[in-house]
């Protein structure tokens, strides 16, 4: 169905080696954002793009970056991961920034050992 | 620090009555509230929302009500139903950021 991709759904990493998670919507949507979901904190802005071509941070940027080359795609890139990274990554998007419904991928389970 | 809190992380109904989920605020500034809904392995989904001018707004068995005085939103599920069993997140938007600000969720279980 359409909507958003995320790939992979999940993925053990060894701590220090990179990844990137990717993002893929077919909406048409202007907005994307990275998501960590973490037990009792919550889903935590991680980065966010208003459009093609502009990025910007969220509450918890440290240890990621990302690229929006186009409009559908939206990588997460953990250059060198760290345990605390270990989580659950949802990628979302909206129409247009600050437009309120969002809508999320599946989500990729990140386990950083 | 947390500006959108919801301070039970679990609640259980019996199906049939009525679940109340519970979320407060600190920023004054944010003008839209919503509340997503989670099942396990899947991304959250956009359930029902409400605006700061309004103080209810109601969706079939979900009605949300907003007290700006108490910065206080809640979301009550009636008649619920074992398909209800989620984690429900309350959101805010707005603010300084103008993004979507989540509080830490509510694992709602509704028993048969």
């Amino acid at each position: 169905t359409a909507g958003i991709t995320q790939a992979p759904t999940s993925q053990i990493l060894a701590a220090g080696r990179s990844m990137t998670l990717r993002c893929t919507q077919d909406m048409r949507h202007n907005a994307m954002y990275w998501y960590r979901q973490d037990l009792g904190l919550g889903l935590r802005l991680i980065h966010y793009s208003n459009t093609a071509g502009t990025t910007g941070k969220g509450e918890v940027p440290d240890g990621y970056s990302v690229s929006r080359a186009n409009t559908d795609d939206f990588p997460l890139t953990l250059a060198s991961a760290v345990p605390s990274q270990t989580s659950v990554y949802f990628c979302a998007s909206s129409e247009q920034e600050g437009n309120t419904e969002a809508f999320f991928g599946q989500g990729t389970r990140l386990t950083v050992v | 620090d947390q500006q959108v809190k919801q301070n039970s992380p679990s609640l259980s109904v019996q199906e049939g009555r009525i679940s109340i989920l519970n979320c407060d605020y600190t920023n004054s500034m944010f003008d839209y509230f919503l509340w997503y809904k989670k099942y396990p392995a899947e991304g959250p989904t956009f359930l029902i929302s409400i605006s700061s001018i309004k103080d209810k707004n109601e969706d079939g068995r979900f009605t949300v009500f907003l007290n700006k005085s108490a910065k206080h939103l809640s979301l009550h599920i009636v008649p619920s139903q074992p398909g209800d069993s989620a984690v429900y997140f309350c959101a805010a938007l707005g603010g300084n950021t103008g993004k979507l600000i989540f509080g830490q969720g509510t694992t709602l279980q509704v028993k048969p």
